[in-house]
């Protein structure tokens, strides 16, 4: 089945750095999703893309879809103790036999020291 | 706040114990989902409901049994469940049964197996 390469899996930066996770596929994606899952809750959606090369931003969190919709980034300006948790990607492909449901990513964990 | 409401939120029960996980969404959503969630690791998904038809079975051992009574309603019937089925258990929901849809998480269930 289609895998999902997510990177880092793991993230410590001190409160005000910057932080990026990867998300990598080895075939053309239809559209990705971010998700953020704060310690001991659930998955919350962040945001979709659909389009090539697209580019869309919630305040400090800025999110890309790679031209040619095989990877995605997620990046936060300026990190609060607030964005501690584990940040998933998920995708869909393009293959017409890939079915139509998502793939997770294997989530990069980041943690924020005050 | 969520808009998908599981119940219980966390169950403790014997090899030889017969339970149920509940799940409950008023959005008009029209898929349903099961997810298993291991710590550290990404959601699972188990099975799809599509117009409250099951889609998706992720050849999940028959000791799982989901049942969906009606639009809103979403059940996950355990019966002899091992020690390695110890995991928070996610149900979603998304207003169709596409990958290009968000979905939408409940708290989970947290259930250990003694």
């Amino acid at each position: 089945g289609q895998q999902v390469m997510q990177i880092p899996q793991y993230q410590h930066v001190q409160e005000g750095e910057d932080f990026t996770t990867y998300c990598n596929s080895s075939t053309t994606l239809s559209n990705i999703q971010w998700y953020k899952q704060r310690p001991g809750g659930h998955p919350v959606f962040l945001i979709q893309l659909v389009k090539s090369g697209e580019v869309k931003k919630q305040k400090r969190l800025t999110f890309q879809f790679g031209e040619a919709k095989k990877n995605s980034s997620l990046h936060i300006t300026a990190t609060q103790t607030t964005d501690v948790g584990t940040y998933f990607c998920a995708a869909l492909s393009a293959a017409h036999n890939a079915g139509n449901m998502l793939t997770f990513g294997g989530g990069t964990r980041l943690m924020v020291k005050p | 706040d969520t808009e998908v409401t599981q119940t219980p939120k966390h169950l403790v029960m014997g090899m030889t114990n017969k339970k149920s996980l509940k799940c409950e969404q008023h959005m008009g959503h029209r898929a349903m989902y099961w997810y298993k969630q291991k710590a550290k690791k990404p959601p699972e998904l188990m099975f799809v409901y599509s117009y409250e038809k099951l889609s998706i079975n992720e050849s999940v051992p028959s000791r799982f049994s989901p049942e969906c009574p009606n639009s809103s309603l979403l059940n996950l019937h355990l019966h002899a469940l091992q020690p390695e089925d110890s995991a928070l258990y996610l149900c979603a929901s998304s207003q169709g049964p596409f990958g290009n849809q968000p979905q939408h998480f409940g708290d989970g269930t947290r259930l250990s197996i003694l």
